[in-house]
Formats: structure tokens, sequence, C-alpha cells
């Protein structure tokens, strides 16, 4: 059974440090999402890529926060500083395809909390 | 433009009541409406999908109907349970108004509960 993988599940950490989200997303899928997810925002598209290439980004406070995919395998999402206003669940979804009409499939997420 | 909205926020049925749940978009090149089911804690998982070239789509109790003139789109629960309590969400891939790739975008959720 194919499927997303976050890791961390939980990280909690102090105002300041840097924190790296990882997602390994479902072999041979082409398209990589970042999305965080709060109670007052819903799911808000911070990054994705296609093909490894960023496509947007413009979901992200450019400052602090950095997406990347460093091979097909693994796609990384840092916060450095982090802020606790950051604290959210983050989720890496893939999908299958070269467009967005197909279904995207969610990791199981991180929750982290920065205090 | 880039803006998918989904009403209500929040919807409470009885047990084997039926449950609507309505969505809107901005961008009249969509041609791709997927729902996602999330219980609590865990991950948004795909329920059900409708593509443009089709008005309606089942799958037993669940169906999905789209209007692309008015731009809407709705999910359909009948006979509903306990276990269909979670937050239902809509998404639509959507252009942006300052150009370039389009993104998924997903609405606000709507909370369901089913009282049995």
């Amino acid at each position: 059974d194919a499927r997303v993988t976050q890791t961390p599940r939980h990280k909690v950490t102090e105002m300041g440090q840097e924190v790296t989200m990882r997602c390994q997303p479902i072999l041979g899928h082409n398209t990589v999402f970042w999305y965080r997810q709060t109670m007052m925002q819903g799911l808000e598209l911070l990054a994705y890529f296609r093909n490894r290439a960023p496509l947007d980004d413009s979901g992200m406070p450019k400052d602090r926060f950095s997406a990347e995919m460093p091979d097909a395998t693994l796609a990384t999402l840092k916060i450095q500083p982090s802020e606790p206003r950051d604290s959210a669940v983050y989720f890496c979804a893939s999908g299958p395809g070269q467009t967005l009409n197909t279904e995207a499939f969610f990791g199981q997420g991180t929750r982290l909390t920065v205090v | 433009g880039e803006n998918v909205e989904q009403h209500p926020s929040t919807l409470s049925v009885q047990e084997g009541d039926s449950a609507v749940i309505k969505c809107t978009y901005s961008d009249s090149a969509s041609n791709y409406f997927p729902w996602y089911k999330q219980e609590l804690g865990k991950r948004p998982q795909l329920i059900i999908d409708i593509r443009s070239n089709v008005g309606e789509k089942k799958d037993q109790r669940i169906a999905v109907t789209l209007n692309k003139t008015a731009k809407h789109f709705s999910l359909h629960i009948t006979e509903t349970q306990p276990e269909d309590s979670a937050v239902y969400f809509c998404a639509a891939p959507q252009t942006p108004l300052s150009g370039g790739y389009n993104k998924l975008i997903f609405g606000a959720g709507t909370r369901l509960a089913v009282h049995p």
C-alpha cells in the first residue's frame, strides 16, 4: 500500500530554532505539495513541485520558509527561524499526473508546536 | 482568480438524514473537482471527484453534482451514519490572478456531525 511518508510526526521546538520537515512522496508521483493546516486558515498551499522543479511557492513567507526537492524521493520544508505563529500541522501530498487534475495523496502530517 | 468558497462551515444532522455541502469557485477554466474527508487527527483522503465533462457522479451513498455555468459543485451524502462525522473539504485547481501555474486550492472545510 503506497503512502506518502512524513517525518517527524510531531515536533516541539523553541522560538528561533530551525525546523526541518521531510516528506517521501509515493514512488513515481510527479507532483508534490506542501500544505499548512490551522483551525483559522484551513488548508493553505505553501509550495508545490512538479518533476522536482518548484512551480509555486507564493504561499510561503520567503524570509523564513524554504522548500526543496533534493531528489525524487525526498521533499523538505524548512523554517528558520521558527516563530509561535508557525504552529500548525504541515501536510505533504503527492500526485501521479503532470496536471492538478488527479487525486492528491496526503501524508500523515507533521504537527509543529513552536513555544 | 483563485478562490474556492465552501458552505456551510458546520452541519449537524440526525443519523439517516441527508447532508449537502456546496462549493463555489472563481476560475472558469477549472475542470477537476475533488472532495476530501478528514477524520479527527488524520490525513485528508479523497472520497469522490468529478471532471467537468459530467454533471453528476455517484458512489454508493455519496454523490457530487457540478454546475459549470454557475461555477459551483456540491457533495451529497444520503442515509448518513455516525462514521460520516468528519471535516469535508472541496478543492479545485485555480489560476492565480497574478498569472503563473494553477494551484490546487481547498475550501475552508465543513465540519459534519451525524447524531445517532
